[in-house]
């Protein structure tokens, strides 16, 4: 079966300007997060959805960051207002019931001029 | 907190070396421990898993003993490839909030 898919694969903007990373989950998969790649920080933990449940966030650094996920399947980061340092590769995970297997996408390349 | 820490890279061997990759973790409880691997170009791939104290993850001819007492779970095979070459991750997470906790990765780089 299909991965998980994200769009776009390469995203430059101008700094300021707001952004949308879309993730395209595993079917049936329950379990949803984000994660961000920068040469800095390694990689980090940013959003966690699970089923119905209110979202983990404790990882999004910043309130210009916000994540929803519609129906339970797709979900789409936000950046608001980018910076430079927000220039990474947002890579998305998904994960069935109960497994602590997570699948990650092919991410999704953040440049911010 | 919770935190992974991996052997600094990058690491070159020869083809057919043995390779070993540190990886040593701070946890409250009793985590999950993964290794990821990167290949160039592509996305995180599970090498391979230990869920707990004493299991071994294999997979690729990699493998990995999760070892409550040390604290480690360090990546081993016998004879590395070039196709091996990549970067590694270690990765710890709880059943509970299923997120990942990763090292800062090493680079393998094997030579023919």
């Amino acid at each position: 079966g299909a991965g998980v898919s994200q769009s776009p694969s390469n995203k430059v903007t101008e700094k300021g300007k707001d952004v949308e990373l879309r993730c395209d989950p595993i079917s049936g998969h329950t379990a949803l997060y984000w994660y961000r790649q920068s040469l800095g920080q390694g990689l980090e933990f940013l959003i966690y959805f699970q089923g119905n449940s209110a979202p983990d966030k404790s990882g999004l650094p910043s309130d210009r960051f916000s994540a929803e996920r519609t129906g339970g399947s797709v979900s789409t980061l936000t950046i608001q207002r980018t910076q430079q340092e927000d220039s990474a590769v947002y890579l998305c995970a998904s994960s069935s019931g109960g497994s602590v297997e997570q699948y990650f996408g092919p991410g999704t390349r953040l440049t911010v001029t | 907190g919770n935190s992974v820490t991996q052997m600094e890279g990058p690491v070159t061997l020869s083809e057919e070396a043995f390779l070993t990759i540190n990886c040593t973790y701070t946890a409250t409880g009793y985590p999950s421990l993964f290794w990821y691997v990167q290949y160039p170009g592509e996305g995180l791939q599970l090498l391979l898993k230990a869920t707990k104290a004493d299991d071994k993850g294999s997979n690729k001819g990699f493998e990995a003993t999760y070892r409550k007492e040390t604290t480690s779970f360090h990546l081993e095979k016998g004879s590395v490839q070039v196709s091996d070459s990549a970067v590694y991750f270690c990765a710890l997470s709880f059943s509970n909030t299923g997120k990942l906790i990763f090292g800062q990765g090493t680079t393998l780089q094997v030579k023919p």
